[in-house]
């Protein structure tokens, strides 16, 4: 099986850069997803990193290091509506995917 | 049209009920899949289905009983419903096993058991 640890809470003003960091511990690790999912709202697909390196998606980048079992996401330009929960997710050979237990983002003015 | 869509939304019933709910994609995918998001907001995933075959089947109690007709449809069925059965339940569907990575979510069906 897969545990991922991550941050409870972030809190940061609108404009600002917001790390979110994502340690694993697994079997059969294939990659590392990153979803977001507002208050009432489903989780909806960010980014994914199968390889080591940067992987960036507009204001939204994800980095993986395998040889560290670390991943984070970059929220860049913070805007009020990045105001949501960030999963970070491992996924293995049988196509399960495992969530962390989220970050919740505030973005204040 | 909506990609991935879910029956009902909310669903409020008593200890000891039988519901179902349903799932349906219209994204042409392979794989689906059902999972609970708790009080705190943990998703974790329960039961898999690639291509109307079962794939994953997590530790959960019998109670809960999914059946796909077909590649489009997922159903979860849950029998003598408990209050710790409380939860939202997602739909999620993705290509296939291969690309489980980026699965696309169900808006949701929030139950209560009272």
């Amino acid at each position: 099986g897969q545990s991922l640890e991550q941050p409870s809470e972030v809190t940061a003003v609108e404009g600002a850069i917001v790390q979110i960091n994502c340690t694993y511990q697994t079997s059969g690790f294939y990659g590392l997803s990153w979803y977001q999912q507002h208050d009432g709202g489903a989780p909806t697909f960010l980014s994914y990193n199968a390889l080591d390196g940067l992987e960036e998606t507009g204001r939204f980048s994800s980095f993986l290091s395998r040889s560290d079992s670390y991943g984070y996401l970059l929220l860049q330009e913070l805007q009020m509506k990045d105001s949501a929960s960030y999963f970070c997710a491992g996924s293995d050979s049988w196509g399960k995917l495992q969530f962390g237990a989220g970050t919740q983002v505030v973005v204040t003015p | 049209d909506t990609a991935v869509s879910q029956t009902p939304k909310y669903l409020v019933t008593q200890m000891g009920n039988d519901k179902s709910i349903k799932c349906e994609q219209n994204l042409g995918h392979d794989t689906m899949y059902w999972y609970k998001q708790d009080s705190k907001k943990f998703l974790k995933i329960m039961f898999s289905y690639n291509n109307k075959e079962l794939i994953i089947n997590e530790t959960v109690p019998n109670r809960f009983s999914p059946k796909s007709p077909d590649k489009a449809h997922l159903n979860l069925h849950i029998n003598s419903l408990e209050l710790g059965d409380s939860a939202v339940y997602f739909c999620a569907s993705s290509g296939g096993r291969i690309s489980s990575y980026e699965q696309y979510f169900g808006p949701g069906t929030r139950l209560t058991v009272t």
